[in-house]
């Protein structure tokens, strides 16, 4: 059975440094990767994802992941983070076949930023 | 991507009774899904909703708790039945996106049993 860490529940960082999301994983075979994030009151929106080729994906809002799987990571990072970053993050995997949409999500990394 | 619209945002509930939650999308999309947020955890896939067709539940969800109907492509409801404080969680529909594995997700329902 698949299943996702996230290490950390709850991170704070100054605004402007630079951000390193953990996310370990446990999947038999090459697995689909997500990183999510939900601000207060709202859904869940995708910043990124891991299909295969290239392990450096980029995302939105300045937002990168490395797929290492020699350590079964999946670790998000920013450069410098802003004040409108802070929310919760979650790292998802799924199954690599395109009819599977069951994703195992982590329990989440909670950001708080300080001005 | 898909706009969800899902309602109610919130609501407090008394134990024993049911509350049923709407998710619109804007476009036709065969794979609908359930999730639930229990506070600090991660979401849990409840059950599967494609329509014309009855649900498929995870293991420790059922039908009789959790009846969810799908009348047509860009409609879904989930009903809580005979509400628990346990059951206070953020009740989350989804919807899948092309290219595999990709969801989208709607505001979510923040439901608390008192």
């Amino acid at each position: 059975a698949q299943s996702v860490t996230q290490p950390d529940i709850h991170i704070t960082v100054s605004e402007g440094a630079s951000l390193e999301l953990r996310c370990n994983y446990s999947y038999g075979a090459t697995p689909y990767l997500f990183w999510y994030v939900q601000s207060p009151g709202q859904g869940l929106q995708l910043l990124l994802k891991y299909f295969s080729g290239d392990t450096l994906v980029q995302g939105i809002k300045g937002f990168e992941a490395e797929f290492k799987r020699s350590q079964s990571s999946f670790n998000l990072r920013k450069p410098s983070v802003h004040w409108s970053d802070a929310a919760e993050y979650f790292c998802a995997v799924g199954a690599q076949r395109s009819s599977n949409y069951k994703l195992t999500f982590g329990k989440g990394t909670l950001l708080t930023v300080n001005p | 991507s898909a706009v969800i619209s899902q309602k109610p945002s919130r609501d407090i509930c008394q134990r024993g009774t049911s509350l049923t939650i709407q998710c619109q999308v804007d476009s036709q999309v065969t794979m609908m899904f359930w999730y639930r947020q229990q506070p600090g955890q991660s979401l849990t896939l409840i059950a599967t909703a494609n329509q014309g067709s009855e649900a498929t539940y995870e293991s420790g969800f059922v039908i009789d708790k959790f009846p969810i109907s799908r009348p047509n492509l860009t409609f879904s409801t989930l009903t809580v039945s005979n509400m628990s404080p346990e059951d206070s969680s953020i009740y989350l529909c989804s919807v899948a996106g092309q290219g595999g594995g990709k969801l989208f997700f709607g505001s979510g329902t923040q439901l608390s049993v008192l």
